[in-house]
């Protein structure tokens, strides 16, 4: 079976902290994803790899940046905190064919006080 | 670009009934389409997904899905609905040529006994 962990399941901060969300998958997937999940709005993706050191931009970036200096590991970097990144974030990998599965972790649930 | 549309934030149904979840679609490329579920704090979970095989999807706990390209479709079923059925539904859709997914908005069903 596929595992994907999280760092965390609930993590709370204050404003301006710089917060790390560690991501690890145990497939050799090339590629994971970072979402943001909100009540009412789905899921919103915010960076994705498809490789070591390899990222793209999702449709909400700003705020965020990411890292993936090994296959399994991802990791979201908030570099200052603010109040509206409090959130649900979810992490999820895939293998290479496009018709592979994502598969998604437990969740980190932040709050940003 | 592509977009999902979920009709009804929120379903209610009694147990033993029908469940029905609507998912429209829009996909400028020959689309591949998936149903997820979320169960409360835990991360998403794949029912099923069409890939461009067979219209006709099953899945996992007795749900399918019928993909209709007509009607930019993929509504989501189940005969007979189970109080463990209740949770959270996303509908996603990803193009042909990429490993992106864009999800609706989310549908959560209750079931009533």
């Amino acid at each position: 079976d596929v595992k994907v962990t999280q760092s965390s399941r609930y993590l709370v901060k204050r404003t301006g902290e710089k917060v790390f969300l560690e991501c690890v998958q145990d497939m050799d997937h090339e590629n994971m994803f970072w979402y943001r999940q909100d009540p009412g709005l789905g899921l919103r993706l915010i960076y994705f790899s498809y490789d070591v050191k390899m990222k793209e931009k999702g449709d909400i970036p700003e705020g965020y940046s990411v890292s993936r200096e090994k296959k399994e590991r991802f990791s979201l970097i908030l570099e200052s905190a603010s109040t509206n990144q409090t959130s649900m974030y979810l992490c999820a990998s895939k293998g290479g064919r496009v018709t592979d599965t994502q598969y998604f972790g437990p969740g980190t649930r932040l709050t940003v006080l | 670009a592509q977009s999902v549309t979920q009709l009804g934030s929120h379903v209610s149904v009694s147990e033993g009934a029908l469940v029905l979840l609507r998912c429209n679609y829009s996909s400028s490329v020959p689309p591949y389409l998936f149903w997820y579920v979320q169960y409360p704090n835990q991360g998403l979970q794949l029912l099923l997904k069409y890939t461009s095989a067979a219209t006709l999807v099953k899945g996992i706990n007795g749900f399918e899905a019928e993909f209709k390209k007509s009607e930019t479709s993929f509504h989501l079923t189940k005969p007979s609905a189970h109080m463990s059925d209740a949770a959270e539904y996303f509908c996603a859709v990803s193009g042909t040529y990429g490993n992106k997914l864009v999800f609706g908005a989310g549908t959560i069903l209750r079931v009533k006994s």
